[in-house]
């Protein structure tokens, strides 16, 4: 139940398309969605998140749906760019236990 | 604002030798999250500190210890180190707590167990 299923693994996407990963998740008291970003030798850093009392948050070119029913959320990240190339987790977290628990990770390609 | 520091950043050690890796958070947080990341494992929750208390912890044998000082810096130790712990291990700091909370990461220090 404290899953979290990133996919797709790897993603190549061309410079100006949109990039899409998935997640999904088991334990319904997960009430905290972040994606966080990781460049390599860095450590990740928090891209956008989202709370289930809404479906959708867009913060620039960054967007994550989410679908309580059907427990899974995903980030979309329009006009890609090359300097978007990295490693993306999503995680989930529940009130009561105050602990990420992070998807596999997509490495995200972007060709120019 | 500085952000989250770790040291060292990079560390070799021989098996069944034990470890000490710091953390500082970011001024005013109070909250330290501890995080392993492999290539096999992905990143896995360690423990949780919030005002030297450990309030959380993950699925890992009890050679994995942390701490919290009244500064809110954590260590993290690991005794009798095995070749599988070599990880790059994260530091995460938030506001007050974890729940809900953005936890910032620090770069990482990377544990290379020979």
């Amino acid at each position: 139940q404290q899953q979290v299923k990133q996919s797709p693994q790897s993603l190549i996407v061309q410079k100006g398309g949109i990039s899409i990963i998935n997640c999904a998740y088991e334990n319904t008291a997960f009430d905290y969605f972040p994606w966080y970003q990781q460049f390599p030798g860095k450590g990740p850093a928090l891209l956008i998140a989202i709370r289930p009392d809404v479906s959708e948050k867009k913060e620039g070119r960054f967007t994550i749906s989410f679908n309580k029913s059907a427990k899974q959320f995903s980030l979309h990240i329009m006009d890609s760019q090359p300097g978007d190339s990295a490693t993306y987790f999503c995680a989930s977290e529940a009130s009561n236990t105050g602990k990420l628990i992070f998807g596999q990770g997509t490495t995200l390609q972007v060709k120019p | 604002k500085a952000g989250v520091t770790q040291t060292p950043r990079y560390l070799i050690k021989t098996r069944g030798q034990q470890v000490t890796l710091s953390c500082s958070p970011i001024s005013g947080h109070r909250s330290v999250s501890w995080y392993q990341q492999t290539p096999g494992q992905g990143l896995q929750f360690l423990f949780e500190y919030f005002s030297e208390t450990q309030r959380n912890k993950g699925n890992f044998p009890g050679r994995f210890s942390g701490r919290q000082f009244s500064n809110s810096r954590s260590e993290m130790n690991v005794s009798t180190l095995e070749l599988g712990d070599s990880a790059l291990y994260l530091c995460a700091s938030s506001l007050t707590t974890p729940r809900g909370e953005t936890q910032y990461f620090g770069p990482g220090t990377r544990l290379l167990v020979l």
